[in-house]
């Protein structure tokens, strides 16, 4: 168990929705990273928070956002969902702002499918 | 933009032999390199990593080999278990943006008994 809580596990929703995917992050941690991996795919950056502000941004589509709350706790927000969101989307967290020498850790992450 | 290549999707070793699997990057800022197992419905779990002023990194029965000049690592497990059937995914981590690790698109590693 890695510590790190995502809710829901499996999400099924139509062309155009928008949903929220939540992330508790590990106790004592302060940043919280979202990656996306869509089939056969390595996992690719999203963006990250630290103590609740916006810490850095892959490629994350417009239709996407993000927020930490003053709890750690971060929402993964997308909009205008299209048939290739469908994906698996992975919360991390870590300790420190930067990766430095400070690995990953990885809740169970969410599917998302779209059709 | 694949910094991070694992160019085999998938391994298949007999149990109790050495499995090997290869990540090759092409970054030179790259200064943190490490791997993660992921098994089925579950995320990935950090396994090793190493430094790049180290060219080889042990703990039990995993190893990590790096070979800055070439821009290749490599994970040694030996022996092989069925339990370490899973994906493995290579990951590193720029010095200029240590915010932005990239990983590979992971090898499936089968271990038969």
């Amino acid at each position: 168990d890695s510590g790190v809580t995502q809710t829901p596990k499996h999400l099924i929703t139509a062309t155009g929705q928008r949903v929220t995917l939540r992330c508790s992050p590990r106790s004592g941690d302060l940043s919280v990273y979202w990656y996306q991996q869509s089939l056969d795919q390595g996992l690719q950056f999203l963006i990250q928070y630290y103590n609740g502000e916006e810490r850095a941004k892959g490629n994350i589509l417009e239709r996407f956002s993000a927020q930490q709350f003053p709890d750690l706790h971060s929402e993964l927000n997308l909009s205008s969902l299209e048939l290739g969101d469908s994906a698996l989307y992975f919360c991390a967290s870590s300790e420190q702002a930067g990766y430095g020498n400070s690995p990953l850790h990885f809740g169970n992450g969410t599917r998302l499918t779209v059709t | 933009d694949q910094q991070v290549k694992q160019n085999s999707p998938s391994l298949s070793v007999q149990e109790g032999r050495i499995s090997i699997l290869n990540c090759d990057y092409t970054n030179s800022m790259f200064d943190y390199f490490l791997w993660y197992k992921k098994y089925p419905a579950e995320g990935p779990t950090f396994l090793i990593s190493i430094s790049s002023i180290k060219d080889k990194n042990e703990d039990g029965r995993f190893t990590v080999f790096l070979n800055k000049s070439a821009k290749h690592l490599s994970l040694h497990i030996v022996p092989s278990q069925p339990g370490d059937s899973a994906v493995y995914f290579c990951a590193a981590n720029p010095t200029y943006n240590n915010n932005d690790m990239r990983f590979g698109a992971g090898t499936r590693l089968t271990v038969k008994p």
